[in-house]
């Protein structure tokens, strides 16, 4: 079974607009991280932001927000005041714990969504 | 700046050959990772490193292989048994922390 769903393949956005990309996750582990990155053409990843399972606010990082819905279990981006700059590829990805508060498992990651921004 | 450095950001392989691609980190991490990137499938784990001289496959670790004898780099070959080698390779480290994995630029290798 898919752990990390992005069912939004690709999404157009007018500039200046705010745009919502999707993420549900799947998981039994208590203790988790999500986290969104970024893809642009050239293909190196860039890290956007983080939620824990445990934090008790919603994660902003200057024109990005995730809305954490962990009993609906999605952690969808926001991203406010949309520019040409943010065209690319975003994934969402899941981090288990392991239990004992220790060590975590390994990122996994969704299939993607290309966001495209119109001018 | 501290950071990964993948290499060769292209690279071309004839079928049957051997080929390594390098990553190498200068941030101290202690754990490094391989990914494979295909259009429309998101990135799969390879191989990953958590100290080293110790590695362990992830999901798609047929037809590759991996070393960890120095802390900074974590070389990947991609052997001829891998049958469908032409994809976007990234190489990523990390420390257990919020944030996440730093990703190296990436090799794109073809089969020709």
């Amino acid at each position: 079974a898919q752990k990390i769903t992005q069912t939004q393949p690709g999404m157009f956005v007018q500039e200046k607009e705010a745009v919502t990309l999707d993420c549900t996750y799947d998981t039994s582990d208590p203790s988790y991280g999500l986290f969104w990155y970024k893809q642009p053409s050239s293909g190196e990843m860039i890290f956007l932001i983080y939620q824990g399972s445990y934090d008790q606010q919603n994660a902003t990082e200057g024109r990005y927000s995730l809305n954490f819905q962990k009993a609906r279990k999605s952690a969808n981006l926001v991203i406010s005041a949309s520019q040409l700059g943010d065209s690319a590829m975003y994934f969402c990805a899941m981090r288990e714990g392991r239990g004992d508060g220790g060590s975590q498992g390994n990122l996994i990651f969704g299939k993607g969504t290309k966001l495209s921004v119109k001018p | 700046d501290g950071g990964i450095t993948q290499s060769p950001k292209y690279l071309f392989r004839k079928e049957g050959q051997n080929v390594t691609l390098s990553c190498e980190q200068n941030l101290n991490h202690d754990a490094m990772y391989w990914y494979r990137q295909d259009p429309g499938q998101g990135l799969r784990l390879i191989y990953y490193s958590q100290i080293v001289n110790d590695f362990q496959k992830g999901d798609i670790a047929e037809g590759y292989s991996v070393s960890r004898e120095k802390k900074e780099s974590f070389p990947l070959t991609v052997t001829s048994a891998q049958k469908n080698p032409t994809a976007f390779y990234l190489c990523a480290s990390s420390i257990p922390g919020r944030d996440g994995y730093t990703f190296g630029s990436g090799t794109r290798l073809t089969v020709v």
